[in-house]
């Protein structure tokens, strides 16, 4: 089975703070993927990246950097967390395709700044 | 208009009924739909997915694609109360290498 890890579930953070988010998976996926989930507003992309080293931007990169520098591991940098960064994060990786390949999602993990 | 719509419902079915949840793309050039369940406070699980115009059938599962009318169901037979959940749809972004674009999401209650 594929497995997505995410490094904490529940975390709270204080505005201001730099907080890393890790993510590993284990399938030799190429393709890795940070979403944010709030009520109402769906799933939304901040950044993915299709090798090491790449990073594409998302629908809503502002105030969020990201760092790939292995095939298994996808890093999300909230340089300075502010409340309005309170969310579910979501982190998912797939194979690279053309046609489009299924995502596989890790837990979640739910921040709280404060 | 939005690439990928669904109602957000909530749509409420008896326990034993068939629910039904659609969704509509925009990109005539999408060649696979995904289907996912997202239980509250979880995250989204891969149900179903499709390539093929017509049906794909696993267990109480059925997807249902048309790609001239560009609309893709989905169909829970004899419906159970762990079925409640959110059902969200996904479509490949066109040439953007495996990103894919999520529905609202449509949220099923299923009532014993």
């Amino acid at each position: 089975d594929v497995k997505v890890t995410q490094s904490s579930r529940y975390l709270v953070k204080r505005t201001g703070e730099k907080v890393f988010l890790e993510c590993v998976q284990d399938m030799d996926h190429e393709n890795m993927f940070w979403y944010r989930q709030d009520p109402g507003l769906g799933l939304r992309l901040i950044y993915f990246s299709y090798d090491v080293k790449m990073k594409e931007k998302g629908d809503i990169p502002e105030g969020y950097s990201v760092s790939r520098e292995k095939k298994e591991r996808f890093s999300l940098i909230l340089e300075s967390a502010s409340t309005n960064q309170t969310s579910m994060y979501l982190c998912a990786s797939s194979f690279a395709s053309t046609v489009g390949e299924k995502l596989f999602f890790g837990s979640g993990t739910q921040l709280s700044v404060l | 208009q939005k690439e990928v719509e669904q109602n957000s419902g909530p749509l409420s079915v008896p326990e034993g009924a068939i629910a039904s949840l659609n969704c509509t793309y925009s990109d005539r050039g999408s060649q696979s739909f995904f289907w996912y369940r997202q239980y509250s406070g979880k995250s989204p699980e891969l149900i179903m997915f499709i390539y093929s115009n017509g049906d794909k059938e696993d267990g109480r599962f059925t997807a249902q694609l048309n790609k001239a009318s560009q609309y893709v169901s989905l169909l829970i037979r004899d419906s159970q109360p762990s079925d409640s959940a959110t059902y969200l749809c996904a479509v490949p972004a066109y040439n953007q290498g495996g990103k894919l674009i999520f529905g609202q999401g449509t949220e099923l209650s299923v009532k014993p």
